[in-house]
C-alpha cells in the first residue's frame, strides 16, 4: 500500500503567517489522485483540495494545494483563526486508498 | 437536504457483530462510489472499504478485508458495513462519506455523515 507521511507533526504559527504542510508518498500517487481534509475536534473531515490541486466547493482561496508524484504540499495563504485545526492528505488513485497521519495547525 | 446520517453504532462484546447504516438524501445516490472511513479515540482516519456504482466494485483495507462487508440498496439509498468478529481495536467513530464527483474515481470525499460510535469492551 501507498504510505503517505507528513510533515511537520505540528506547525505552530500566528493568525496572518502563512502555512505550508507536506505530504510525502512512498510510491507516486496515480493521476495525482490526491486530496487534503480539514478535521477540528468532534466533527467530521472537510474537503480542502482534490486532485492535488483543484479547491472544493466553498472552500477559501486561501487555501491552495499543488505537487505531483510523490511530493503534495498544502498552503494556507494568510491563516485565519477558523483554520487552526488537523490536516490530512489521502491518495485515492491506488488501491487501498490510504491518509496520512495529520499535521496540526495550532496557534 | 444533501447529508448522509450513519446509525447502528453502540456497544459490543469483542467477537461480536454489528451492521451500520448510512442512509443518503438530496443527491443520486445511484451515481456515486460510497466509502466507509474510521477513527479511533485520538486517532488519525482509515479508509476501510468502497462500494461502486451498481455494486460492480468492492475493495478493502487489509487490516479488515474478511471481517467487513460492504453494501449499498440504491432503492432505499443507503450503504451499510457489516462488522463481524469485532476486536477492541476496532472500537472508533465511523463515517460514511460521498465522492466529489460521480463515478470514478469516487476517492476525494467532498460529503460526510456526522458518524457513529462502535465501542469494542468485554
Amino acid at each position: 500500500e501507498i504510505v503517505l507521511t507528513q510533515s511537520p507533526a505540528t506547525l505552530s504559527l500566528s493568525p496572518g503567517e502563512r502555512a505550508t504542510l507536506f505530504c510525502g508518498a512512498s510510491q507516486s500517487v496515480s493521476s495525482n489522485f490526491l486530496a487534503w481534509y480539514q478535521q477540528k475536534p468532534g466533527l467530521a473531515p472537510r474537503l480542502l483540495i482534490y486532485s492535488a490541486s483543484s479547491r472544493a466547493t466553498g472552500i477559501p482561496y486561501r487555501f491552495s494545494g499543488s505537487g505531483s508524484g510523490t511530493d503534495f504540499t498544502l498552503t494556507i495563504g494568510r491563516l485565519e483563526p477558523e483554520d487552526f485545526a488537523v490536516y490530512y492528505c489521502q491518495q485515492y488513485g491506488t488501491s487501498p486508498w490510504t491518509f496520512g497521519q495529520g499535521t496540526k495547525v495550532e496557534i | 437536504q444533501v447529508q448522509l446520517v450513519e446509525s447502528g453504532g453502540g456497544l459490543v462484546r469483542p467477537g461480536g457483530s454489528l451492521r451500520l447504516s448510512c442512509a443518503a438524501s438530496g443527491f443520486t445516490f445511484s451515481d456515486y462510489y460510497m466509502s466507509w472511513i474510521r477513527q479511533a479515540p485520538g486517532k488519525g482516519l482509515e479508509w476501510l472499504s468502497y462500494i461502486s456504482e451498481r455494486s460492480t466494485y468492492t475493495n478493502y483495507a487489509d487490516s479488515v478485508k474478511g471481517r467487513f462487508t460492504i453494501s449499498r440498496d440504491d432503492a432505499k439509498k443507503s450503504v451499510y458495513l457489516q462488522i463481524n468478529s469485532l476486536r477492541v481495536e476496532d472500537t472508533a467513530v465511523y463515517y460514511c462519506a460521498r465522492g466529489v464527483t460521480s463515478g470514478w474515481p469516487g476517492g476525494a470525499f467532498a460529503m460526510w455523515g456526522q458518524g457513529t460510535v462502535v465501542t469494542v469492551s468485554s
